[in-house]
């Protein structure tokens, strides 16, 4: 089965710096897809950006960009110019790329809250 | 405009009651899904459902019944409600080749 591990409960960054945050997954599996999803007070779930991991090319959505490295299985979110709203729960993900129910469904690790200080 | 939406929002209500929470998309997916958030913001997947086929049934007591009258609907039966029940639980959906899954608002369960 596979596992994903976020190992930061909680972050803090100055409004414009930038912060990463860190994931770790394992999977004997060669396809799969990579998330990372940001939950605000609101409780939405928000798709922030996502990785095919067939693709060497890391994953950018505007100040959002992740840094890929599949042989080490880390997948990390880099967000640049840190804004208030920028505040939440940012969960990473994984889901198989293969067909078939279970294959389907994300496995999410337990988050990271961070804290964007004006 | 909403993608995916779920009613109610916010559910409170007694142990040993049954409860029923909705979900539609209309973004023209053809799987849904449930998930349980509980109170330490732990995700995890329940059922899904693919064109009202269930693909999907993890671990979960059978007091939970999923059902799908068709793929743009997908309904949450819970009975004799307990208090460990109370969590948020999203609906989500997304096409079955595509990897991205959008998801509804949540609806917070409160078992008193």
């Amino acid at each position: 089965a596979q596992t994903v591990t976020q190992s930061q409960p909680e972050m803090s960054v100055q409004e414009a710096e930038t912060v990463t945050l860190s994931c770790t997954y394992d999977t004997s599996e060669s396809d799969y897809y990579l998330f990372w999803y940001k939950q605000p007070p609101s409780r939405q779930m928000i798709l922030v950006i996502r990785q095919e991991a067939y693709k060497q090319q890391n994953a950018t959505e505007n100040r959002f960009s992740v840094n890929f490295q599949k042989a080490a299985k880390s997948f990390s979110l880099k967000i640049s110019d840190s804004q208030l709203g920028d505040a939440a729960m940012y969960f990473c993900a994984y889901r198989s790329g293969y067909s078939g129910g279970s294959n389907y469904k994300l496995t999410f690790g337990k988050g990271t809250l961070l804290t964007v200080n004006p | 405009d909403t993608a995916v939406s779920q009613t109610p929002k916010y559910l409170v209500t007694q142990m040993g009651n049954d409860k029923s929470i909705k979900c539609e998309q209309n973004l023209g997916h053809d799987t849904m899904y449930w998930y349980k958030q509980d109170s330490k913001k732990f995700l995890k997947i329940m059922f899904s459902y693919n064109n009202k086929e269930l693909i999907i049934n993890e671990t979960v007591p059978n007091r939970f019944s999923p059902k799908s009258p068709d793929k743009a609907h997908l309904n949450l039966h819970i009975n004799s409600l307990e208090l460990g029940d109370s969590a948020v639980y999203f609906c989500a959906s997304s096409r079955r080749r595509q990897s991205e899954q959008y998801f509804g608002p949540g609806t917070r369960l409160t078992v008193t």
